[in-house]
């Protein structure tokens, strides 16, 4: 059974830096098309990065130059490291798996909530 | 990266049928069949329901449906019933290699 459980989630102030961790059981994280999506309150989805099967990794406009994603294989564990941190970036993140047969977000983790405010 | 258009809400009655579009770009719906939809319920997890424009994950409903023309993707309910109310959202995959997704549609079934 695919589990995703991310942690790391908590208060920040702008400009400080999070860690996101999300590990993977059931699948191997480096095989896979693996995405964080935020959710801030009371709003909707946005995509926020994506890595690859083949290591790439590609990040929202928003995002681009503050925001890193890697994986640690031997961990099966994604990560997303957060730098320069804004109000804006508070949000739910979501750690997700891609669907078998697509890039798609299928398998999704519970969320971890990230707040930046002084 | 501007996000999808989707219609902030749509309602419709148990057994009626409801479409959601979703209208996007050249460089983003128009250009692959990578459309994919997801459902909400408050306080969950998005559950894809829909990719690649028309297919259905194993276990999604069929009376979930999806099609693309140009630009505009759209999600057809049929059937409504009431556990479909809840917050839908489109999202495509781009020239750029990103993925974008809509704004969201609040579907209340009356």
């Amino acid at each position: 059974e695919v589990q995703l459980v991310e942690s790391g989630g908590g208060l920040v102030q702008p400009g400080g830096s999070l860690r996101l961790s999300c590990a993977a059981s059931g699948f191997t994280v480096s095989s896979k098309f693996m995405s964080w999506v935020r959710q801030a309150p009371g709003k909707g989805l946005e995509w926020v990065s994506v890595i690859y099967s083949g290591d790439n990794t590609y990040y929202a406009d928003s995002v681009k130059g503050r925001f890193t994603i890697s994986r640690d294989n031997s961990k099966n564990t994604l990560y997303l490291q957060m730098n320069r941190l804004r109000a804006e970036d508070t949000a739910v993140y979501y750690c997700a798996r891609d669907n078998d047969s697509s890039g798609f977000p299928q398998h999704w983790g519970q969320g971890t909530l990230v707040t930046v405010s002084s | 990266q501007s996000a999808l258009t989707q219609p902030a809400s749509v309602s419709g009655s148990p057994g009626q049928s409801i479409t959601i579009s979703c209208t996007g770009t050249s460089s983003d719906i128009g250009a692959y069949n990578y459309v994919s939809w997801y459902q909400q319920h408050p306080g969950k997890a998005p559950k894809l329901i829909m990719y690649d424009v028309s297919k259905r994950p194993s276990g999604v409903s069929t009376h979930f449906s999806g099609s693309k023309s140009g630009n505009t993707a759209s999600l057809t309910i049929s059937g409504l019933q009431a556990e479909d109310e809840a917050e839908y959202y489109c999202a495509s995959y781009t020239t750029s290699s990103t993925f974008v997704f809509g704004g969201g549609t609040d579907l209340t079934v009356l």
